[in-house]
């Protein structure tokens, strides 16, 4: 079992509706956890951090974590086209610095 | 600097040859990262510095990779005897805090061919 994991996708939408990213992880001492965005060719940039258990809302963003479950989502509302990238959800899974990455959902939002 | 700055952004080498990716922290981070990133997959940690010295190098794949930060800012990756499947594209991060979310730079990519 890997230690983060996302579905592949890809995941489709259209422009305006809410997408839906989730996020499992196997460390139970997990701590941070972390959504980045990458657009095709181009480097991770970080969109969201959550630390608590609860929802946390930054624009149309929201990014929800469950610890219990060890489930953590990202949801993007009012879709746009430009939200089309792959989103990786990382956590920091143990007491020291490192991140560990899932493999990435990728959004198409049809226009 | 402004943001995290990896040099150079692409380099092609011929199987076997040694070569050094070079990365250049965000000023006052103290905390320097490097993954790689094959197509279709998420970054793969390879070795975290705090300061001058390695915390934590266990991602390493083997002891063909090395990488050293002398002065607690650039560090410099080394791959020796590159092998195709080194091909992929290196990220440098850096943070200011722990367990904070890093910034990346624009990776190098590595082909080996």
């Amino acid at each position: 079992q890997k230690e983060v994991e996302q579905n592949s996708g890809p995941l489709s939408v259209p422009e305006g509706a809410i997408a839906s990213l989730n996020c499992t992880y196997s460390d139970r001492v997990s701590q941070s956890f972390f959504w980045y965005r990458q657009y095709s060719g181009k480097s991770p940039e970080l969109i969201m951090s959550i630390y608590s258990n609860g929802d946390k809302e930054d624009g149309r963003f929201t990014a929800q974590l469950n610890k219990a479950s060890q489930y953590v989502s990202l949801l993007i509302r009012d879709s746009q086209p430009s939200d089309s990238a792959t989103y990786l959800c990382a956590v920091n899974t143990n007491a020291g610095n490192m991140l560990t990455f899932g493999g990435g959902t990728r959004l198409m939002v049809k226009p | 600097g402004a943001g995290v700055s990896q040099t150079p952004s692409n380099k092609v080498t011929e199987k076997g040859k040694y070569v050094e990716l070079r990365c250049d922290p965000i000023s006052g981070h103290t905390a320097l990262y490097w993954y790689r990133q094959s197509l279709g997959q998420g970054p793969e940690f390879l070795i975290y510095f705090q300061g001058t010295g390695a915390a934590d190098d266990s991602g390493l794949p083997n002891d063909r990779f090395f990488a050293v930060r002398p002065e607690g800012s650039v560090s410099t990756l080394k791959i020796q005897r590159t092998e195709r499947g080194d091909s992929a594209v290196y990220l440098c991060a850096s943070s200011a805090d722990r367990g904070g979310g890093y910034t990346f730079g624009s990776g190098t990519r590595l082909t080996v061919v």
